[in-house]
């Protein structure tokens, strides 16, 4: 049973205009969800995170938006570049209840269109 | 400065042998975890340590699968008897600490294969 879910295997966007990633999750003892970008052959590196007491969070380019009645987020990439063509996964961890691990959904490959 | 490293990059291995896999995680970072990416999926957690114990093997799939960390610093996870379905890219990521504001920084992954 999938705890985080990304529907979106694959999103292409045009250079300069917005990304928008979305991901669902169903645990509702999640309190703590990231996003972690991943090029082939390298590990994720980490892009932006959000906890529960929050609805947005905003760094640069890249803004992620919680919405916890849907249990649904998304990450908005504003404007996209070349450079953002990789792997997004959503990730979503129970760190208030003292749990450190991440449980991943299947990730979303965004190709950013020159 | 140096990230988390992994060796080998590449493990291919024959379906019943025993297999190590090493990471070393960022210089001072107390915290050290094992994921497990098979094909189209996502990382999948398999252990966490903190300093030298185990604090968290609740994903290990079964007793086949060991790993240690005796000096709180390198892990090695082990795998006994390898099955086909083990066949995976195994991510070892690392934390300064635990919990918010701690990032978890990972390797490049070992991609094991069981042939």
């Amino acid at each position: 049973d999938q705890q985080v879910k990304q529907n979106s295997p694959s999103l292409s966007v045009q250079e300069g205009r917005i990304s928008i990633l979305n991901c669902d999750y169903t645990n509702s003892m999640f309190d703590y969800f990231l996003w972690y970008k991943k090029y082939p052959a390298e590990g994720p590196t980490f892009l932006i995170s959000i906890s529960s007491i929050k609805d947005k969070n905003e760094d640069g380019r890249f803004t992620v938006f919680l919405n916890k009645s849907a249990k649904h987020l998304s990450l908005h990439i504003v404007p996209s570049q070349p450079g953002d063509s990789a792997v997004y996964f959503c990730a979503a961890s129970q760190f208030g209840a003292g749990s450190y691990q991440l449980t991943f959904g299947k990730g979303t490959k965004l190709s950013v269109i020159p | 400065g140096a990230g988390v490293s992994q060796t080998p990059s590449n493990k291919v291995t024959e379906k019943g042998k025993y297999v190590e896999l090493r990471c070393d995680p960022i210089s001072g970072h107390t915290a050290l975890y094992w994921y497990r990416q098979s094909l189209g999926q996502g990382p999948e957690f398999l252990i966490y340590f903190q300093g030298t114990g185990a604090a968290d093997d609740s994903g290990l799939p079964n007793d086949r699968f060991f790993a240690v960390r005796p000096e709180g610093s390198v892990s090695t996870l082990k795998i006994q008897r390898t099955e086909r379905g083990d066949s995976a890219v195994y991510l070892c990521a690392s934390s300064l600490g635990q919990g918010f504001d701690n990032e978890q920084f990972f390797g490049p992954g070992t991609r094991l294969t069981v042939l």
